[in-house]
C-alpha cells in the first residue's frame, strides 16, 4: 500500500522558533507538495517540488522554505514560527501525470 | 490564476436524503477535476476524478459527479447518504497551464444525522 508519512501528528512550538516538518513517500513519486489546511479556506499550496533539489513557490510561500535533498523526502521549514502559522499541514505526492495525489495524515502545528 | 468555489460550507442531512455539493471553477481552458474526502481523523482520500470522456463520473461509495463545461461546474452527488458519509469534501482542479498543481476549494463539511 502506497504511503506518505509525516513525522509528527501534533506539534507545539514557540513564536520565533525554527520548525521542521518532515514528509517521506515510498512510491518513487517525482512530485511532492506542502499544503496548509484552514477552516473555510480549504487547502492552500505553500511549495511544491517536481524533482530532487527543485522547488517552486505555491500560493502562500511567505514565511516558509523547503528542502528536497532526496527524492523520497520533502521538508517544510518555518524559519521563525509565528502564531498565524498555526494550522494543519498536509504533505502530498504524485507521479508526473498527476493522476491524483496521495496525502499524508497531516501535522497539526500550534504556535504559542 | 484559477480559483475553485464550493458554495456550501456546511450541509446537514438526514440519512437516506439525497446529496448535491456544488463546485465551480474559474479557468476557461482544459481541466482535470477531482473530489477528495476527509473523514474525521483521517487523511484526504480521492473520491473520484474526471479527465475526459463521459462527463458523468462514478466514484467510490456510490458517489458520482457531473462535469458541465458550459457552467464550469463539477457537482458531487449521491442519491441516498449514510451516517458514514459524514466528512469534509473538497473539490480540486488541475488546469492545463498549471503543471501538476491542484487548486482546492474551501471544502464542504457534511454531517449526516442518523
Amino acid at each position: 500500500d502506497v504511503k506518505v508519512t509525516q513525522s509528527s501528528r501534533y506539534l507545539v512550538k514557540r513564536t520565533g522558533e525554527k520548525v521542521f516538518l518532515e514528509c517521506v513517500q515510498d512510491m518513487d513519486h517525482e512530485n511532492m507538495f506542502w499544503y496548509r489546511q484552514d477552516p473555510g479556506l480549504g487547502l492552500r499550496l505553500i511549495y511544491f517540488s517536481y524533482d530532487v533539489k527543485m522547488k517552486e513557490k505555491g500560493d502562500i510561500p511567505e514565511g516558509y522554505s523547503v528542502s528536497r535533498e532526496k527524492k523520497e523526502r520533502f521538508s517544510l521549514i518555518l524559519e521563525s514560527a509565528s502564531t498565524n502559522q498555526t494550522s494543519m499541514y498536509l504533505c502530498a505526492s504524485s507521479p508526473p501525470d498527476n493522476y491524483g495525489y496521495t496525502f499524508g495524515s497531516g501535522t497539526r502545528l500550534t504556535v504559542v | 490564476a484559477q480559483s475553485v468555489s464550493q458554495h456550501n460550507h456546511h450541509v446537514i442531512l438526514s440519512e437516506a436524503a439525497s446529496l448535491e455539493l456544488g463546485c465551480n471553477y474559474s479557468y476557461g481552458g482544459t481541466v482535470n477535476l477531482f473530489w477528495y474526502v476527509q473523514y474525521p481523523g483521517q487523511h484526504l482520500q480521492l473520491l473520484l476524478k474526471y479527465f475526459s470522456g463521459d462527463p458523468l463520473v462514478k466514484g467510490i461509495k456510490g458517489f458520482e459527479a457531473e462535469f458541465i463545461k458550459s457552467k464550469f461546474s463539477f457537482n458531487l452527488r449521491k442519491p441516498s447518504v449514510q451516517w458514514s458519509d459524514t466528512a469534509e469534501y473538497f473539490c480540486a482542479v488541475n488546469a492545463d497551464n498549471a503543471g501538476n498543481m491542484l487548486t482546492f476549494g474551501g471544502g464542504t463539511r457534511l454531517m449526516v444525522k442518523p
